[in-house]
């Protein structure tokens, strides 16, 4: 079976441009989680995904944005491009949301990683 | 807001060596803890995790991890490591508080093994 996959796999933008990166779940997955890491952190969260419907967003500020689709697959959109925003961007996928107690496991994707200059 | 340190940020350890990697967390309810190793090349992928029962969890390729409350640790062993296990490992945790929760990651540690 396919895992989580992410496009595109490198992309170099400039400063105050927009970009959009896609992720498609692993089949019949319903959530999808996406995560920025910055060279030498940990993964920082940025959205999760359920049933098409935000469910949960870390502290990034409105510029970053993100939706999914019917098939479940989502897109992660960034306006207005920072020089910190360059980093690797993940998308995750479980088969229900991350829930407080819950036993999902998320499996991640390879990344895009983005390159502002 | 929760919070994860992991106080080692590279290991170097000789084959057959024993492995322990910190992890502690600040929250003030429950929580779920994880681990997750990316090694060279692949994509992040879970080792282990604690929802609730015994402290001791047990995870693949012989890791293991045990919750100590008191401390709010969640600490990565292993009694002898092995070449394959070079990789940067990731301490994460989640509020058990109820609803929808986000994932907090540590800032990872490097682990070198050599032969």
């Amino acid at each position: 079976d396919a895992g989580v996959t992410q496009s595109p796999t490198h992309l170099i933008k400039t400063r105050g441009q927009q970009v959009t990166l896609r992720c498609s779940p692993i089949s019949g997955h319903k959530s999808v989680s996406w995560y920025q890491q910055v060279l030498g952190q940990g993964p920082q969260f940025i959205f999760q995904y359920y049933e098409k419907e935000e469910r949960g967003r870390g502290n990034f500020p409105d510029r970053f944005s993100a939706r999914q689709f019917p098939n479940y697959s989502s897109e992660l959109n960034v306006n207005a491009l920072l020089l910190g925003d360059s980093a690797l961007y993940l998308c995750a996928s479980s088969l229900g949301a991350i829930l407080a107690g819950g036993g999902e496991t998320q499996y991640f994707g390879p990344g895009t990683r983005l390159l502002v200059l | 807001a929760q919070s994860v340190s992991q106080h080692n940020h590279h290991v170097i350890l000789s084959e057959a060596a024993s492995l322990e990697l910190g992890c502690n967390y600040s929250y003030g309810g429950t929580v779920n803890l994880f681990w997750y190793v990316q090694y060279p090349g692949q994509h992040l992928q879970l080792l282990l995790k604690y929802f609730s029962g015994d402290p001791l969890v047990k995870g693949i390729k012989g890791f293991e991890a045990e919750f100590i409350k008191s401390k709010f640790s969640f600490n990565l062993r292993k009694p002898s490591v092995q070449w394959s296990d070079t990789a940067e490992y990731f301490c994460a945790v989640t509020p058990n508080s109820g609803g929808y929760q986000k994932v907090t990651f540590g800032i990872g540690t490097k682990l070198q093994v050599i032969p």
